[in-house]
């Protein structure tokens, strides 16, 4: 089975809102994690990244969070905005030269 | 600068036949990746290249082979084609296998539609 895999597979929040997206992993060597976010009709967008020696890690207006004891990794949007609605997949780097990804979240902002 | 480019952007191929997709990695990238992505799902891995050599395989059948290319595009074949080969095939480029510091940038892929 996969080793990457999602909490909830979908997510509605209100805009201005600030949303999180839950992941587990199994591979507790896996040592690079990457957010991507995928908008219907395209291709997945890197978001952010975190290695394993790394707890958290902030962009703009994403924070992405990695708890290596629990094996659970998440993504927080603040102040979300419609433009967020999409699916976000969580992918492990494993033998640096593969990405697995979960089923991915999809995301419904509410006006 | 140009992205990821992949062509053709949609096709429709009849069972049995073969299909040739392309790829355009980022100029400066040398390490292309191909995923197959069923409607529903995350992207399951297929084929990693660098420098012209195969570096990485996910588990689908031999009916999928890839070829890179001395500037580094890169082509994915698939014969034999099944109704279960229908999804968007997406294009990764990284400047080296794994280079932690860039990630993978994904081109808008080719959505396959066998019938």
């Amino acid at each position: 089975g996969e080793s990457v895999g999602l909490h909830l597979p979908t997510l509605s929040v209100q805009e201005g809102d600030n949303s999180i997206i839950n992941c587990a992993y199994s591979n507790s060597a896996s040592d690079y994690f990457i957010w991507y976010k995928q908008e219907s009709g395209k291709g997945p967008q890197f978001i952010i990244d975190i290695r394993s020696n790394m707890d958290k890690r902030q962009g703009q207006r994403v924070t992405v969070l990695l708890n290596k004891t629990v094996k659970h990794l998440s993504l927080q949007i603040a102040a979300t905005q419609p433009g967020d609605s999409a699916v976000y997949f969580c992918a492990e780097n494993m033998n640096d030269y593969k990405l697995s990804f979960g089923a991915g979240t999809t995301v419904t902002v509410r006006a | 600068d140009a992205g990821v480019t992949q062509s053709p952007t949609h096709l429709i191929k009849t069972r049995g036949q073969h299909v040739t997709l392309r790829c355009s990695p980022i100029s400066g990238h040398k390490s292309v990746s191909w995923y197959q992505q069923v409607l529903g799902q995350g992207p399951q891995f297929i084929f990693q290249y660098y420098e012209k050599e195969e570096r990485g395989r996910g588990n689908f059948p031999d009916r999928f082979s890839a070829r890179q290319f001395p500037n580094y595009s890169s082509e994915l074949n698939v014969n034999a084609l099944l109704l279960g080969d229908s999804a968007l095939y997406l294009c990764a480029s990284s400047p080296i296998p794994g280079d932690k510091s860039y990630g993978y940038t994904f081109g808008s892929g080719t959505r396959l539609t066998v019938v």
